[in-house]
């Protein structure tokens, strides 16, 4: 069974960090590309980083790019959101979801297994 | 980037009546190379993370009940529930996997009237 587990989360300053992890097992971690998607609290769905299965790709949204970088450790099966610089409008629970089948690179598909979710709060 | 644009944004159905969501993306998600539809369903029930429910605007995923079913090419696409349960009340979303940034419709809020 696919698990994924997001950690990291927590209450942070405007302007401050967090790294955001997420830990993967039941499938072969180092095949497939993952992705951070978040949302706000009460709103929809934003995709904003994407990682190929050898980290050697990544892809980030507009609204984070700059600012956030994302990572993977394939000898511990988990990838990682390092996030910089943050900003009220960065708050909400971040889900990683992994893609539907192993590729090379990051792949146009659609995400078939995603983490409960971790929270993030960004506030004075 | 492809913007997804859902409607209704919310819709309230009586039990075993039919919801129909409709979906519509900014430039065309069909790649003539292969004539498939790079877009996704999905179900996110309070409290859950989202839930795969269908794949190429058509491919129900294993494990999804059969009254879920998608339509659709090109721009336009609509997942509709026929029968409507108790347990299918939630958010839908659509997701368009034509570009690497995988842009959601806003989502539609589904429930009993």
């Amino acid at each position: 069974e696919v698990q994924l587990m997001e950690s990291g989360g927590g209450l942070v300053k405007p302007g401050g960090s967090l790294r955001l992890s997420c830990a993967a097992s039941g499938f072969a971690f180092s095949t497939y590309a993952l992705t951070w998607v978040r949302q706000a609290p009460g709103k929809g769905l934003e995709w904003i980083s994407a990682i190929s299965s050898r980290g050697l790709s990544t892809y980030y949204a507009d609204s984070v790019k700059g600012r956030f970088t994302i990572s993977r450790d394939n000898s511990n099966n988990t990838v990682y959101l390092q996030m910089d610089s943050l900003r009220s409008e960065d708050t909400g629970m971040y889900h990683c979801a992994k893609y539907s089948a192993s590729s090379g690179y990051v792949p146009q598909l659609h995400f078939d297994s995603w983490g409960q979710g971790t929270l993030v709060t960004v506030s004075s | 980037d492809i913007v997804m644009t859902q409607s209704p944004d919310s819709l309230a159905v009586s039990l075993g009546e039919r919801a129909t969501i409709d979906c519509k993306s900014s430039q065309s998600v069909l790649y003539s190379s292969n004539n498939k539809n790079y877009l996704a369903w999905y179900q996110q029930k309070a409290g859950q993370p989202p839930r795969l429910l269908i794949s190429w605007a058509t491919n129900r995923e294993v494990g999804v009940p059969g009254r879920f079913s998608g339509s659709g090419s090109g721009t336009d696409f609509t997942l509709t529930i026929n029968s409507l349960q108790a347990e299918d009340v939630a958010v839908y979303y659509c997701q368009q996997y034509y570009t690497t940034q995988g842009t959601f419709g806003q989502g539609t809020k589904v429930e009993i009237k």
